[in-house]
């Protein structure tokens, strides 16, 4: 059984350019969470998703950065214009469903702008 | 208010012992559950144990419990026989309305455990 799966794990943006950050849930798990983690820092909550749905981007920053989940694929975290403070490690889990007590998490993608 | 207070950046153990990592909650919820991860230093989130706040016993998973005091609002999890492998951050995170629409779990700043020889 394959677990949250992230890509890249490791990602190198200049100040400017764009950053996509894809995550495919556990097999059957329909619900997506995006957190971030700066240096020495806890995890942030982003962004939660339902396939097709934004259920809660209360996390999420209000310019430059945007989720998806579609129908078909993995969920995308898109972050344009890549600032130095972007760079962080990001984190994607996923649920079975709203109420259920584990999320499980992917190994991240260390997003590094120069 | 920090919802979830982690007040020990660093903690050392000798091999063997046990240790207990500090966390204390804030909610106004009823129903929420706390979580333990560790994150060792290649980066992943491991999920230790999980405590629902209607369970009366105090949850258990191998080496790990959680001490939960309701009234007092903390939920510290003890280490057993700490071995070399357990050196790690330790996050203590809380889901609050397990009942509603909320899911997003918030994160404590973290435990750096080290386990000595």
């Amino acid at each position: 059984n394959a677990g949250v799966m992230q890509n890249p794990r490791h990602l190198v943006r200049r100040r400017g350019q764009e950053a996509r950050l894809r995550c495919s849930p556990v097999k059957g798990h329909s619900h997506v969470y995006w957190y971030r983690q700066l240096p020495e820092e806890g995890l942030k909550f982003m962004v939660y998703l339902q396939k097709e749905n934004i259920i809660d981007e209360s996390g999420m920053p209000k310019e430059r950065f945007s989720a998806e989940f579609p129908k078909e694929g993995p969920s995308i975290l898109r972050i344009q214009q890549v600032v130095r403070g972007d760079s962080a490690a990001y984190f994607c889990a996923s649920s079975q469903d709203r109420t259920y007590n584990e999320q499980f998490f992917g190994p991240g993608t260390r997003l590094t702008v120069l | 208010a920090q919802k979830i207070t982690q007040t020990q950046p660093g903690m050392f153990v000798q091999e063997k012992e046990a240790v207990t990592l500090d966390c204390t909650y804030d909610t106004s919820d009823q129903s929420y559950g706390l979580f333990w991860y560790k994150q060792p230093s290649s980066g992943e989130m491991i999920f230790l144990i999980y405590q629902g706040s209607y369970d009366e016993q105090n949850a258990t998973e191998g080496r790990y419990s959680l001490n939960f005091q309701k009234a007092r609002k903390s939920a510290n999890l003890v280490i057993s026989a700490s071995q070399l492998g357990d050196s790690a951050m330790y996050f203590c995170a809380m889901r609050e309305g397990l009942g509603g629409t909320a899911s997003k779990l918030t994160f404590g700043t973290g435990t750096r455990l080290q386990v000595m020889l």
